[in-house]
């Protein structure tokens, strides 16, 4: 069985320019989350998706947005990038609904981000 | 909000002898679960162990056991005979049991095994 896929593994985006990272969960899974791990830092929860629809934003700014599609893979966009975005962005996928939150969520490899 | 803090940055064993690193967390809640999240350098964060607030029994994993302190919002990991393999960032995790379920983590300790 596939793990949660994600891309590209590493991305170089100047200051202003727009990123988009992709993830594709493992199959069966309907909620996908979106993390943040700047150097040194824990991880920062981002987004939430399930089901086609945001459920949940963590503490970013607006620019910093995203979307899951009907197969249930996921995109997520920077917008107007600054230096302090550069970091690994991880995406997880697990089921969901009522007595999900025991349930493990899997991770994928990270795309790392560096913004020049 | 909830909030989850490790105090241990970095620790150090020897190899075969045991180690425990710390966690502890912040919420009003009373149903929620607790993770710990070990993280090598491919950087894929690997599901440890995991425990369920409404349990006291605190949960086994081969070597990997936790002690759960729900009165003092303590959750800290033990690794028994640790091994080379072992070596990684850990991180402790939090997740509601209702509303969203998002994770929240801890800002890890750097884990080394000495040969």
């Amino acid at each position: 069985e596939a793990g949660v896929t994600q891309s590209p593994t590493h991305l170089i985006k100047t200051r202003g320019q727009q990123a988009t990272l992709r993830c594709s969960p493992i199959s069966g899974h309907t909620s996908v989350y979106w993390y943040q791990q700047a150097l040194g830092l824990g991880l920062q929860f981002l987004l939430w998706y399930d089901e086609g629809e945001e459920r949940n934003r963590g503490n970013f700014p607006p620019r910093f947005s995203g979307r899951q599609f009907p197969n249930y893979s996921s995109e997520l966009n920077v917008n107007a990038l600054e230096l302090e975005d550069s970091a690994l962005y991880l995406c997880a996928s697990s089921l969901a609904g009522q007595g999900a939150g025991m349930v493990k969520a899997f991770f994928g490899q990270g795309t790392r981000l560096t913004v020049v | 909000a909830q909030t989850v803090t490790q105090s241990q940055p970095e620790m150090s064993v020897q190899e075969a002898e045991t180690v425990t690193l710390s966690c502890t967390y912040d919420t009003s809640e009373s149903d929620y679960y607790l993770f710990w999240y070990k993280q090598p350098p491919s950087r894929q964060m690997i599901l440890v162990i995991r425990q369920e607030a409404y349990k006291q029994q605190n949960a086994t994993e081969n070597r990997f056991s936790v002690n759960f302190q729900k009165a003092a919002k303590s959750f800290s990991l033990k690794i028994s005979d640790s091994q080379l393999g072992d070596a990684a960032m850990y991180f402790c995790a939090y997740r509601s049991a209702r509303g969203a379920q998002k994770l929240v983590f801890g800002q890890g300790t750097r884990l080394t095994i000495n040969p």
